[in-house]
């Protein structure tokens, strides 16, 4: 059965900070990978999608990695801004969808 | 342009009651999904469907039921309610492949008492 982990579970920086959230999964048999915000009491915002293909993707400040064969992903965030503040989920397609618990991240101004 | 909506955004029940959680996309999306989001447990995929007429169980099925008799539709009913079905519930929808991005709604967040 597919496993999804996010490390750290909660992060707190200055504005500005480069930041990496992480994300692991333990079956490395998926078609793509997504990472997602969740903004308090909202849904979930869509930011980036890695087809089991690729490497990696990018979306201006943002940029995720993909190493299927160790079962990882990273969240790259540039230049960190507090509208940045939010819960930050990894969600991974193989049979089915499986997502993580997700990085509560707060940016200080 | 309207996306994805859910109805009712807050509802509460009781024990044993029938429950229908609306969904309604207007891309005319394929794919339509049911997720519950609680703590401890975060994400979890109830039902799925490709298509009018086609669905599938996830990984937390028992409890709930589902149709699609249209292609912008997609409701949750909760034959008969209980305490452990209290949670958020989240629709999203996506286009002609489960491998393309999901879009989600704003949720409907359910107390069963």
């Amino acid at each position: 059965k597919q496993e999804v982990t996010q490390i750290p579970a909660a992060l707190s920086v200055p504005e500005g900070e480069n930041l990496v959230l992480n994300c692991s999964f333990t079956d490395s048999a998926i078609y793509n990978l997504q990472w997602f915000r969740q903004d308090p009491g909202k849904g979930l915002t869509s930011l980036l999608l890695i087809q089991s293909s690729q490497r990696e993707q990018t979306s201006g400040r943002l940029n995720a990695s993909l190493d299927k064969s160790s079962g990882r992903s990273t969240l790259y965030i540039a230049a960190s801004q507090p509208g940045d503040s939010a819960t930050y989920l990894c969600a991974v397609y193989g049979q089915n969808f499986v997502f993580g618990p997700g990085t509560r991240l707060s940016v200080l101004p | 342009d309207a996306g994805i909506t859910q109805s009712p955004r807050y509802k509460i029940t009781e024990t044993g009651r029938q429950v229908t959680l609306m969904c309604h996309q207007t891309w005319s999306h394929s794919y339509m999904f049911w997720y519950r989001q609680d703590l401890g447990h975060g994400l979890r995929l109830i039902y799925y469907s490709a298509a009018a007429d086609i669905t599938d169980k996830g990984e937390v099925p028992d409890g709930y039921v589902v149709s699609r008799s249209k292609t912008e539709n997609f409701p949750l009913t909760l034959e008969s309610a209980t305490r452990s079905q209290t949670s958020v519930y989240f629709c999203a929808s996506s286009g002609v492949s489960k491998q393309e991005t999901q879009y989600f709604g704003p949720g409907t967040r359910l107390l069963v008492l």
